[in-house]
């Protein structure tokens, strides 16, 4: 069963206009969610991060919101850039063994975003 | 600036060849991990190193080992491919403490 679910496998968005990449968990031992950008024939790169003791996280064009009642996230992109077109993916971990670090991350199915000119 | 180093890039191999994928990072992190992508999915654990001298099992771990060399380097070991080992490879390295991974390009194996 998947626990990390991006439902949009594409989304088209106009340049300038704001994306809004979609996220949900089942999971309630997660406590740490992050956002990964990933080109073609690239490994993905780390976008944007946010701990569950928050709600809002902003980096410049990027934010993300975590609504833990309802388990899900979301990475807002405001403005578009033809250079945001890539694939995003949603990530969560869990406290690990060491009581730190995470013991690996679980994924999503990414989102294919598109910014149309 | 190298951050995580994958060699090789691509592979082919034939069912029942063996291989090693190795991984390398030069930014002084303690924990390692090897996930595996294929078309249309998201990226799954197979194995991790939290620490060196120790690894641990991931999601997908059947038909793999690994080792942790040293505190900078994990190899990925296929002893006996098989077609559905085929999909690409990513090494992955962070700090003990930080959950923030931080990937290296990827090596793309296809096992024929």
């Amino acid at each position: 069963d998947q626990q990390v679910k991006q439902n949009s496998p594409s989304l088209s968005v106009q340049e300038g206009r704001i994306s809004i990449l979609n996220c949900d968990y089942t999971n309630s031992m997660f406590d740490y969610f992050l956002w990964y950008k990933k080109y073609p024939a690239e490994g993905p790169t780390f976008l944007i991060s946010i701990s569950s003791i928050k709600d809002k996280n902003e980096d410049g064009r990027f934010t993300v919101f975590l609504n833990k009642s309802a388990k899900h996230l979301s990475l807002h992109i405001v403005p578009s850039q033809p250079g945001d077109s890539a694939v995003y993916f949603c990530a969560a971990s869990a406290i690990g063994w060491s009581g730190g670090g995470a013991d690996g991350l679980t994924f999503g199915k990414g989102t294919h975003l598109i910014i149309q000119p | 600036n190298a951050g995580v180093t994958q060699t090789p890039k691509f592979q082919v191999l034939k069912t029942g060849q063996s291989m090693t994928l190795q991984c390398a990072q030069d930014m002084n992190h303690n924990s390692m991990y090897w996930y595996r992508q294929d078309p249309g999915m998201g990226l799954r654990l197979i194995y991790y190193s939290a620490s060196e001298g120790t690894t641990d099992k991931g999601e997908v771990p059947n038909g793999y080992n690994v080792s942790r060399l040293n505190k900078r380097e994990f190899s990925l070991r296929l002893e006996s491919a098989a077609p559905s080992q085929t999909s690409v490879y990513f090494c992955a390295s962070s700090t003990l403490e930080g959950n923030i991974q931080y990937f290296g390009a990827g090596t793309r194996l296809s096992v024929l």
